[in-house]
């Protein structure tokens, strides 16, 4: 079932090419991100995270790149395939010590078409 | 499968009911955290519980309320529920601590009639 908004700015990228998706957060005192992905009927799940102190990190076929200027945050996804169709969720923890208060963004839909 | 569970799946009720909803979190994890995901207000969190104990606080209502039970077991109480209260609700652990990966079970779906 839905679950997530239906008006949720959409990304459309064929198979095999590579997909840039983007965020901007808010609280410029906030020191840990990470993109989470949601298929739908199923809760996110945790893709990659990177702290205030980098400005890139990279996972398997995913790179996150933070730019704490501007307050940017970008997910890339290489050679995009089917099962990355997902809605894909960047969250800050504004937490302190010992806690995690995240803030998720409102997320961007991402449609690989063959 | 994150190994966090959540019952029930599925929720009906009507207006000004009560309800409880249930998780259990990854074998070991000491946090857990409870978010709202609506059409209108996206994911939001909630609360977190840290070994029992209420670690932080976020856009939770006054009818809502949480509790983290000794064998780390959490239920959320939703209660006096209003139609805007119709929501997936999501449940997630971590280990504990700052910066751990949190990971988020597959939710329960709330619709007040």
């Amino acid at each position: 079932g839905e679950s997530v908004g239906l008006h949720l700015p959409t990304l459309s990228v064929q198979e095999g090419d590579n997909s840039i998706i983007n965020c901007a957060y808010s609280n410029s005192a906030s020191d840990y991100f990470i993109w989470y992905k949601q298929e739908s009927g199923k809760g996110p799940q945790f893709i990659i995270d990177i702290r205030s102190n980098m400005d890139k990190r990279q996972g398997q076929r995913v790179t996150v790149l933070l730019n704490k200027t501007v307050k940017h945050l970008s997910l890339q996804i290489a050679a995009t395939q089917p099962g990355d169709s997902a809605v894909y969720f960047c969250a800050e923890n504004i937490g302190s010590y010992n806690t995690d208060k995240l803030i998720f963004g409102t997320g961007t839909r991402l449609q690989v078409f063959p | 499968d994150s190994g966090v569970t959540q019952t029930p799946k599925h929720l009906i009720t009507a207006t000004g009911q009560r309800v409880t909803l249930r998780c259990s979190p990854r074998s070991g994890d000491l946090s857990v955290y409870w978010y709202q995901q609506s059409l209108d207000q996206g994911l939001q969190f909630l609360i977190q519980y840290y070994n029992g104990e209420e670690r932080a606080k976020g856009n939770i209502l006054e009818r809502f309320s949480a509790q983290q039970f000794p064998d780390l077991h959490s239920e959320l109480n939703l209660s006096s529920l209003e139609l805007g209260d119709s929501a997936l609700y999501f449940c997630a652990s971590s280990e504990g601590g700052t910066f751990n990966e949190q990971f988020f079970g597959p939710g329960t779906r709330l619709t007040v009639l």
